[in-house]
């Protein structure tokens, strides 16, 4: 059974038009991150919470922008979808610092 | 800052041989490091991880090594097979909650 779950797998979004991703999770982790994935690229970290503590990457656009209303679910928001945001998006959990994350299977985002 | 490349490092192997892939890793601070595979399309699957007290990490045919002194991790798949066609990817962390990925490698077996 999936623990990390991503809605939707497959998201098209008009130029500049908000749109949201989701991520929940069965295993009560503590530690929710989003990664932005580009083809033949590795992860790239945009943000991560521990519980409830937002922790934004550096370079991350202010553009991005996320939610964690309870432990179990994790919202990726993006305020004004450009062609460059075209990418999969994956959600992934951690018990804590320093242990295994588990990846949803991601949602590849294409903006038209 | 993060590893990213255009093109993958790609590593072709014949079914049944051992394949070795490397990563070298930036941050000397990092003190936990975890392969995945990715198969197109899908999640990071986890492989095997390694903490820093540890040099070599074994499990069902891959074996994980870690060099501190020149910070190159590597891991190694025995008799590979068909099935392990995909990109691996090292992360590391160090003592925070973020996991950082290296450049992957796109690993072909042919027959």
């Amino acid at each position: 059974d999936a623990m990390v779950i991503q809605n939707p797998r497959y998201q098209v979004t008009q130029f500049g038009k908000p749109v949201t991703l989701s991520c929940s999770q069965t295993l009560n982790h503590n530690v929710m991150y989003w990664y932005q994935q580009k083809s033949s690229q590795a992860p790239k970290l945009l943000f991560h919470y521990y519980d409830k503590d937002f922790n934004n990457e550096a370079d991350t656009p202010d553009n991005f922008q996320s939610r964690r209303p309870n432990t179990s679910f994790c919202f990726l928001d993006i305020r004004s979808p450009g062609l460059g945001d075209a990418a999969m998006y994956l959600c992934a959990t951690s018990r804590t610092r320093g242990t295994e994350a588990f990846f949803g299977q991601g949602t590849r985002l294409t903006v038209v | 800052g993060e590893s990213v490349g255009l093109h993958l490092p790609t590593l072709s192997v014949q079914e049944g041989d051992n394949s070795i892939i490397n990563c070298a890793y930036s941050n000397s601070a990092s003190d936990y490091f975890i392969w995945y595979k990715q198969e197109s399309g899908k999640g990071p699957q986890f492989i095997i991880d390694i903490r820093s007290n540890m040099d070599k990490r074994q499990g069902q045919r891959v074996t994980v090594l870690l060099n501190k002194t020149v910070k190159h991790l590597s891991l190694q798949i025995a008799a590979t097979q068909p099935g392990d066609s995909a990109v691996y990817f090292c992360a590391e962390t160090e003592r925070t909650d973020k996991l950082i990925f290296g450049t992957g490698t796109r690993l072909q077996v042919f027959p």
